[in-house]
């Protein structure tokens, strides 16, 4: 069983330019969040999906935004790229039953902004 | 308004001594309370969990934790240290009422020295 996937594994972009990342959630679950671990921080909550919408959001600026496939893979976007959006871009994923509280981390993309 | 707190940045333990760093937490729902372990350049990996009942939980390569809810914290610790668990520790804090959103704390960077 794969757990959550997430591509590409590093990224180098120049200010101003925009950047997609996408995760692919463990097998069975459906609620995608999206999470911006700077250098020596703990995780920032971005935002979460569930049924292809976005259901909460953390305090980041409209640059970022996402998606939800009909097979709940989901996609970051961030635009007009700043050198402070250089993280860790970590997706993690959950079964929105209840009860089912555990979220499960992928491995993260590494996105360095010049 | 949510907050988890490590005040420990960095610690050094001798490998065979124990270890404990803390962790504190401020949320206004009855919280969930995780651990999470980071190697460099890695994703997070939870080490153990508390949703309810049993204060004292036993997680994996073993870790242990105690919630105490006069303190509003939740522990992490091991009798004793191997030279494989330095890196860095998280607390992270959720509810099911608020979509499960986590707050992670700054972190913990554990050194391990023979």
């Amino acid at each position: 069983d794969a757990g959550v996937t997430q591509s590409p594994t590093h990224l180098i972009k120049t200010r101003g330019q925009q950047v997609t990342l996408r995760c692919s959630p463990k097998s069975g679950h459906d609620t995608v969040s999206w999470y911006q671990q700077a250098l020596g921080q703990g995780p920032q909550f971005i935002f979460q999906y569930y049924e292809e919408e976005e259901r909460q959001r953390g305090n980041f600026p409209d640059r970022f935004s996402g998606h939800q496939f009909p097979n709940y893979s989901s996609e970051l976007n961030v635009n007009a790229l700043l050198l402070g959006d250089s993280a860790l871009y970590l997706c993690a994923s959950r079964s929105a039953g209840i009860g089912s509280n555990e979220q499960f981390f992928g491995p993260g993309t590494r996105l360095t902004v010049l | 308004a949510q907050s988890v707190t490590q005040p420990d940045i960095h610690i050094t333990v001798s490998e065979g001594a124990s270890l404990e760093l803390r962790c504190n937490y401020s949320y206004g729902a009855t919280p969930y309370l995780f651990w999470y372990v980071q190697s460099p350049g890695q994703g997070l990996q939870l080490l153990l969990k508390y949703f309810s009942g049993d204060t004292l939980v036993q997680g994996i390569k073993g870790f242990e934790a105690e919630f105490k809810r006069s303190q509003s914290s939740f522990n992490l610790r091991k009798p004793s240290v191997h030279w494989s668990d330095a890196a860095e520790y998280f607390c992270a804090v959720g509810a099911w009422n608020t979509g499960n959103q986590f707050y992670f704390g700054t972190g913990t960077s554990l050194t391990v020295i023979p």
